[in-house]
């Protein structure tokens, strides 16, 4: 079964400064992968999404991640955080065949952005 | 229109009680999910329909009873929920397609909290 592993529960990062938060894929074949962001009492709304093709990815608010073979990583970054970058984020992997319809969500990284 | 809508936002129930989530999109998507969130958790999947047929039950108690009456509508029928049910009940939805990526668009979920 396919999963991910996001590496660090809580990331605290300072406004303005990077903001690295992991995730590393557990499959046999490439799979697809996503980030998920979830502001507080709110649902989910997808930041980015590796496919097919170019593997660095560029997604919403800034954010960029890139499909590591090699390292079965796909770490989420920015380069500059705001306040308004804090949230829950969930690293998500699905079949890259079939109807996909199955998401398989990391535990999330909660980031803190401190003024 | 790319808005999942979910009623209520909040719902406090008893354990006998019988009440239905709701969830409603007009972008045409033909495949709509239930997930079931705790906090500080991941969601996890419930329920898939496509094509207003059950596609995926994962296993998930009698208590809970899905029900997609149309293309646009799903619900979701409780009754007799324990205290553990307590939880963010998300709403999904995507188009159908084999092969390739389907981006799940969230509704922004209903609080349940079961006494």
């Amino acid at each position: 079964a396919q999963s991910v592993t996001q590496l660090g529960s809580h990331v605290s990062v300072s406004e303005g400064a990077l903001v690295l938060l992991r995730c590393n894929y557990s499959s046999s074949v490439p799979p697809y992968l996503f980030w998920y962001v979830q502001y507080p009492n709110q649902g989910l709304q997808l930041l980015l999404k590796y496919t097919t093709g170019a593997t660095l990815v560029k997604g919403i608010n800034g954010f960029e991640a890139e499909f590591k073979k090699s390292e079965t990583s796909f770490h989420l970054t920015k380069p500059s955080a705001h306040m308004s970058d804090a949230a829950e984020y969930f690293c998500a992997v699905t079949d890259s065949g079939g109807s996909n319809y199955k998401l398989t969500f990391g535990k999330g990284t909660l980031l803190t952005v401190n003024p | 229109d790319t808005e999942v809508t979910q009623t209520p936002k909040h719902l406090v129930m008893g354990m006998t009680n019988k009440k239905s989530l709701k969830c409603e999109q007009h972008m045409g998507h033909r495949a709509m999910y239930w997930y079931k969130q705790k906090a500080k958790k991941p969601p996890e999947l419930m329920f898939v329909y496509s094509y207003e047929k059950l596609s995926i039950n994962e296993s998930v108690p009698s208590r809970f009873s899905p029900e997609c009456p149309n293309s646009s509508l799903l619900n979701l029928h409780l009754h007799a929920l324990q205290p553990e049910d307590s939880a963010l009940y998300l709403c999904a939805s995507s188009q159908v397609g084999s092969g390739g990526f389907n981006e799940q668009f969230f509704g922004p979920g209903t609080r349940l909290t079961v006494l």
